[in-house]
C-alpha cells in the first residue's frame, strides 16, 4: 500500500459547525503533516508530527486541532472556521524527518465553510 | 521566512524540451524538491537535490546550485500529460526543529500539440 487516504473528499459545514478531516496511511511512515491549499496558491504547511508528536505548529489558529492517535492516523479537528478557511487540506506522510525526507500525498479534503 | 521564486506560467509544444527555474532564499537549507501537481490532484514527487549538481530520472532532470540559490527542472520529450503546474519545494531545518518544506508558488505549464 503506497497511499495515503483522506476522508472526507468534500465537506461543507456551517462557522458553528464541529467536523473533523482524517487521513490514514499504512506505509509505516513516522512523519505526517498537514497542508493548506487555496486556488492557484502553493500548499502552506500547517502541521508537522514525528513519531505521533507534534513536531511543528505553523502559528495556525486554535480553532484547527490537530491529532495524532497512532502512527497511522491523522486527524483535523475543525471548530468555528471561517469563510477563509474554505480551501483543499492535504496530508502527507514520509519515512521520517530525515534530509530526504520525500512527501507522499493524499487526494486533499476540499473545505467550504459558509 | 522563505522567498521562492518560479514563473508562474510556461508554455511548449510536444516533443520539445522545457526548463523550468526556482530561485530561493532561506535559512538551514537541507535539499530542494520538484513536485508536479495537476488540477484538482495531489502534488506528486519528481525529483530531490541536497548537493550541487544535476540529478537525471528519465525524461525528466533537476539541478541545483546552492551558492546561487538556484534550480532549474528540465523536461525532456513534452507530452501532453506533462501539462501540469511544477511546484519547487524547500527544505528549511533550523536547530532541532527540523521537517518544514516550503513550497514556490508553481509554474503552470502548458503543452500544445
Amino acid at each position: 500500500d503506497t497511499e495515503v487516504t483522506q476522508t472526507p473528499k468534500h465537506l461543507v459545514m456551517g462557522m458553528t459547525n464541529k467536523k473533523s478531516l482524517k487521513c490514514e496511511q499504512h506505509m509505516g511512515h513516522r512523519a505526517m503533516y498537514w497542508y493548506k491549499q487555496k486556488a492557484k496558491k502553493p500548499p502552506e504547511l500547517m502541521f508537522v508530527y514525528s513519531y505521533e508528536k507534534l513536531s511543528i505548529n505553523e502559528s495556525v489558529p486554535s480553532r484547527f486541532s490537530p491529532e495524532c492517535p497512532n502512527s497511522s492516523l491523522l486527524n483535523l479537528h475543525l471548530h468555528a472556521l471561517q469563510p477563509e478557511d474554505s480551501a483543499l487540506y492535504l496530508c502527507a506522510s514520509s519515512q521520517d524527518l530525515s534530509g530526504a525526507n520525500v512527501l507522499t500525498f493524499g487526494a486533499g479534503s476540499r473545505l467550504t465553510v459558509l | 521566512g522563505q522567498n521562492i521564486d518560479q514563473p508562474t506560467e510556461m508554455t511548449a509544444t510536444e516533443g520539445a524540451i522545457v526548463q523550468i527555474n526556482c530561485t530561493y532564499q532561506t535559512s538551514g537549507f537541507n535539499g530542494l524538491f520538484w513536485y508536479q501537481q495537476h488540477a484538482g490532484e495531489a502534488p506528486t514527487f519528481l525529483s530531490y537535490n541536497v548537493l550541487d549538481g544535476l540529478e537525471e530520472k528519465g525524461r525528466f532532470s533537476s539541478f541545483l546550485s546552492r551558492s546561487k540559490g538556484y534550480s532549474y527542472l528540465l523536461l525532456k520529450e513534452l507530452q501532453m500529460k506533462d501539462s501540469a503546474s511544477y511546484l519547487c519545494a524547500v527544505r528549511s531545518d533550523r536547530g532541532s526543529t527540523l521537517g518544514r518544506l516550503y513550497f514556490g508558488r508553481g509554474t503552470q505549464l502548458t503543452v500544445w500539440p
